[in-house]
């Protein structure tokens, strides 16, 4: 079974540019998330999808970052214009449904570096 | 809200050694909790995962169980080896949401030969 795809892999832009990042989730899997994980850092929660709506994105900074997910497959999540605090991995991850105690599936990331 | 404590590391083991990794949680109701690893350069991998209290998670030789009086899944392995070393996370789920997953730091862990 393939896991989920992610791309690139890694990136360097200069501040106030812009970026974008693509995701394929598991085949059959309702529920897609974005993560933002900083160095050191555990992984947080930026945006959840369950099929093409939106049910949580309390922590996405609306102001530069966006999020996508046509058709309820593929996702894209752009920043612009990026900041140097956006340094970070963006993990793409997806399960069946979003039921407490179901395993989610993570991407190998994308490695954003903001110059 | 939501929050996961993991201990403080990195944590430095030579081969063979006993390793516990300590995690305690804060929570509304009864989360499912979760250990995921990340090897250098890699994403977020499941290793083990218990979703009600008492209940033992395991694979590839590490454990850990939910403890609902202590708010405790402390991952635990008998012998570790050099492949061992990465980054763990603890991490809950809490069924009053979304199922969304809350993660600690994470706990850095380096085995020597």
């Amino acid at each position: 079974e393939a896991g989920v795809a992610q791309s690139p892999r890694y990136k360097i832009i200069e501040k106030r540019q812009s970026v974008a990042f693509w995701c394929n989730p598991i085949s059959g899997h309702a529920t897609l998330y974005w993560y933002q994980q900083i160095l050191g850092q555990g992984p947080k929660l930026l945006i959840q999808f369950q099929n093409n709506g939106v049910v949580d994105d309390s922590q996405l900074p609306k102001d530069r970052f966006s999020a996508e997910r046509l058709k309820g497959v593929d996702s894209t999540l752009k920043i612009q214009p990026a900041k140097l605090e956006d340094s970070a991995v963006y993990l793409c991850a997806s399960s069946l449904e979003p039921v407490s105690g179901n395993t989610i599936y993570f991407g190998e990331g994308s490695w954003l570096t903001v110059v | 809200g939501d929050s996961v404590t993991q201990m403080e590391g990195p944590v430095t083991l030579s081969e063979e050694a006993f390793l516990t990794i300590n995690c305690t949680y804060t929570a509304t109701g009864y989360p499912s909790l979760f250990w995921y690893v990340q090897y250098p350069g890699e994403g977020l991998q499941l290793l083990l995962k218990a979703t009600k209290a008492d209940d033992k998670g395991s694979n590839k030789g590490f454990e850990a169980t939910y403890r609902k009086e202590t708010t405790s899944f402390h991952l635990e392995k008998g012998s570790v080896q050099v492949s061992d070393s990465a980054v763990y996370f603890c991490a809950l789920s809490d069924p009053g949401g979304y199922s969304t997953l809350t993660f600690g730091k994470g706990t850095m862990l380096l085995v020597s030969p």
